[in-house]
């Protein structure tokens, strides 16, 4: 049981470029959830899915998009990267919603866009 | 607009003293207030929550304490060790469609022996 596993660990991108974070969780949960969180900030809210095939705005969904063609897996995309969007993002996923269920996080995915 | 606001921003405790990080919150819709623990280069990790409609709660060394009046909670770690030595966030939740939770900014503790 590998719990919420997040690739890749580090990247770097240029400003304008693309990339596709994956998140997968092994523990058929319902709930996925993608976070940012920046030097000295808490963590912002990006994207949420309750369900495959559904999903949902956050907090601070701008410049991203997201995918949960499978329940196991959620997808943050960034289409043209900006130095903005320089952080770490975590992936979260929880069988019932946050209230009824507890939260696990993936170990993150540090991102840095030149 | 911050809606969870923690303090302090970092702290320094003696071995086997007690750890104290407050948090408030504006939004009276909030209805569910978790505590995380999170160690460097790991994701956070759920460690105590409690609802507003209790006062204060216990799980072994770790004690949040709810002031609904006064809109604020606050963690306590009694006999803090080394181990302890993390970045602790609170949260609150809110129904926004979906159960969302707004994070405070974090406290970085230091337990030293």
């Amino acid at each position: 049981n590998a719990g919420v596993t997040q690739t890749p660990k580090f990247r770097v991108l240029k400003t304008g470029q693309s990339m596709t974070l994956l998140c997968a969780q092994d523990m058929n949960h319902e709930y996925m959830y993608w976070y940012r969180q920046d030097p000295g900030m808490g963590l912002r809210l990006i994207h949420y899915s309750v369900g495959e095939g559904t999903t949902a705005k956050g907090e601070v969904p701008d410049g991203y998009n997201v995918s949960r063609l499978k329940k196991q897996n959620f997808l943050l995309g960034l289409e043209s990267a900006a130095p903005s969007q320089t952080s770490v993002y975590f992936c979260a996923s929880s069988y019932l919603d946050i209230v009824q269920g507890t939260q696990y996080f993936g170990p993150g995915t540090r991102l840095l866009v030149l | 607009q911050q809606q969870v606001k923690q303090s302090p921003q970092s702290l320094i405790v003696q071995k086997g003293g007690i750890s104290i990080i407050n948090c408030a919150y504006e939004n009276t819709a909030f209805d569910y207030f978790p505590w995380y623990q999170q160690f460097p280069g790991k994701g956070p990790a759920l460690l105590i929550a409690i609802r507003p409609d209790v006062s204060e709660k216990k799980e072994g060394r770790f004690t949040i304490s709810f002031n609904k009046s006064a809109k604020q909670f606050s963690l306590h770690i009694m006999d803090s060790q080394p181990g302890d030595s993390a970045t602790y966030f609170c949260a609150a939740n809110r129904w926004a469609g979906s159960y969302q939770l707004t994070f405070g900014k974090g406290t970085k503790l230091s337990v030293i022996p």
